[in-house]
């Protein structure tokens, strides 16, 4: 059964700092992987994802994630954050050939000026 | 920018009561999901539906919980009775499912739902 971990419940940084944020995940083949953003009262956005090839990936807002398969990790990585990043990440993994996807728990990010 | 529709956003009700929650999913998107999210619990997948056809709601109560896509652009989740305990923000997310791709879900903005 595939699994993710984020053992961050909680994050707080300066503005301006740089962010990571960690996902370990669990899964017996090549996973298809993705960081969801949320936004109080919102539903989830996708900020970026990584089915195959380079295994660094970009996505909106600034965000990158790197895909490394010897550690089972998918962090992503922000080198400067803004006010307005302040929402909760979550990390996925899913299988080739299907949509389900597992979530991880989340990981609220506050950013302090 | 396409997007997933949900309504309600919010719904306050009585324990007992009947509660139908709905969703647009984007126009050629062949797969729903719907989730239950919580405190407790974080995002549960409730069920999900490729070409309208369930594939898997093993996550869902059977007793009180029912979801159905009556037709391509229109998926409901039906709680009836419903009990406090349901009280979470309900989402869905469509996105285009092919056989061995795995494009990304795109989510409503949700169903606050409290049961009193």
């Amino acid at each position: 059964a595939q699994s993710v971990t984020q053992p961050d419940i909680h994050i707080t940084v300066s503005e301006g700092a740089s962010l990571e944020l960690r996902c370990n995940y669990s899964y017996g083949a090549t996973p298809y992987l993705f960081w969801y953003v949320q936004s109080p009262g919102q539903g989830l956005q996708l900020l970026l994802k990584y089915f195959s090839g380079d295994t660094l990936v970009q996505g909106i807002k600034g965000f990158e994630a790197e895909f490394k398969r010897s550690q089972s990790s998918f962090n992503l990585r922000k080198p400067s954050v803004h006010w307005s990043d302040a929402a909760e990440y979550f990390c996925a993994v899913g299988a080739m050939g299907y949509q389900k996807v597992t979530f991880g728990t989340g990981t609220k990010l506050q950013v302090i000026p | 920018d396409a997007r997933v529709t949900q309504t309600p956003r919010h719904k306050v009700t009585e324990m007992g009561q009947e509660v139908t929650m709905r969703c647009q999913p984007i126009l050629g998107h062949n797969t729903v999901f719907w989730y239950r999210q919580t405190m407790m619990q974080g995002l549960e997948l409730l069920a999900y539906f490729r070409n309208r056809a369930p594939l898997d709601d093993s996550g869902m109560p059977k007793d009180r919980f029912s979801a159905e896509m009556p037709d391509a652009t229109l998926a409901t989740l039906k709680i009836q009775p419903s009990e406090p305990r349901d009280s979470a923000v309900y989402f869905c997310a469509s996105g285009l499912g092919t056989g061995n791709s795995n494009q990304p879900q795109h989510f409503g903005d949700g169903t606050r739902l409290s049961i009193l």
